[in-house]
């Protein structure tokens, strides 16, 4: 149980294009999803906290208008990435929860995203 | 900010050995989680521990928590060479839903 899917796995995409990456939790609703980035062989850097039917909270220096986040039901967030350029080459990892703070956060397998 | 700091950065050992990886923290933490990543995949869950909580054990597993140094280990017991990946240790603080993650341990078993 427990399982979280990300699609797509990899993306290649040209510099100004827009690119959506899909989180969903398979068997089990999840009030809150949460959207990371990873740069090569360094941690997970929490980019926002999505809450199904309602805005998004980003950390800070996160830029709400280039990465957009929709998390239109329970098991379902997504983020775009809009006017891609290189330097949003990374890897992006979801994760949903099934409970509330403190509870455990399941991870999706991640999407490698290449802006030419 | 990185709350958690593991280390060592980089471990490397043979087969059947023991590996321990400790993470520190600088804040009152609600629980403490250890995850794992295989190179280019997503975290795996593996251990939960809360602030109440000493002593956990999962299979191979075994995590410490104390409290007064805010620190963690994350011992894995006759190691194998499935499981060379990163470990990250994670935490949450206060009411703060936010999962602050350490820098990560690689661990290397060499068969």
């Amino acid at each position: 149980g427990a399982v979280v899917s990300q699609h797509p796995s990899r993306v290649i995409c040209k510099s100004g294009t827009s690119v959506k990456i899909e989180c969903r939790s398979l068997d089990f609703q999840a009030t809150t999803m949460f959207w990371y980035r990873q740069f090569p062989k360094q941690s997970l850097m929490l980019m926002a906290t999505s809450n199904e039917g309602s805005k998004a909270t980003y950390e800070q220096g996160v830029e709400k208008d280039k990465f957009l986040i929709n998390h239109a039901s329970l098991t379902l967030s997504t983020l775009t990435v809009t006017s891609a350029h290189p330097e949003d080459s990374s890897f992006y990892i979801c994760s949903a929860r099934p409970g509330g703070p403190g509870d455990t956060q399941y991870f999706g397998p991640g999407t490698r995203l290449t802006v030419l | 900010s990185q709350q958690g700091e593991e280390d060592p950065q980089a471990l490397s050992i043979q087969e059947g050995e023991n590996a321990t990886m400790n993470c520190s923290y600088k804040t009152s933490i609600n629980n403490l989680q250890w995850y794992r990543q295989n190179s280019g995949r997503g975290l795996v869950h593996l251990i939960l521990i809360r602030s109440n909580e000493r002593e956990k054990h999962s299979g191979r597993l075994r995590v410490t928590l104390d409290t007064s140094k805010k620190s963690s280990s994350l011992l894995i017991t006759a190691s194998r060479a499935a499981d060379t990946a990163s470990y990250f240790c994670a935490s949450t603080q206060g009411g703060s839903e936010k999962l602050v993650f350490g820098k990560g341990t690689k661990l290397t078993v060499n068969p």
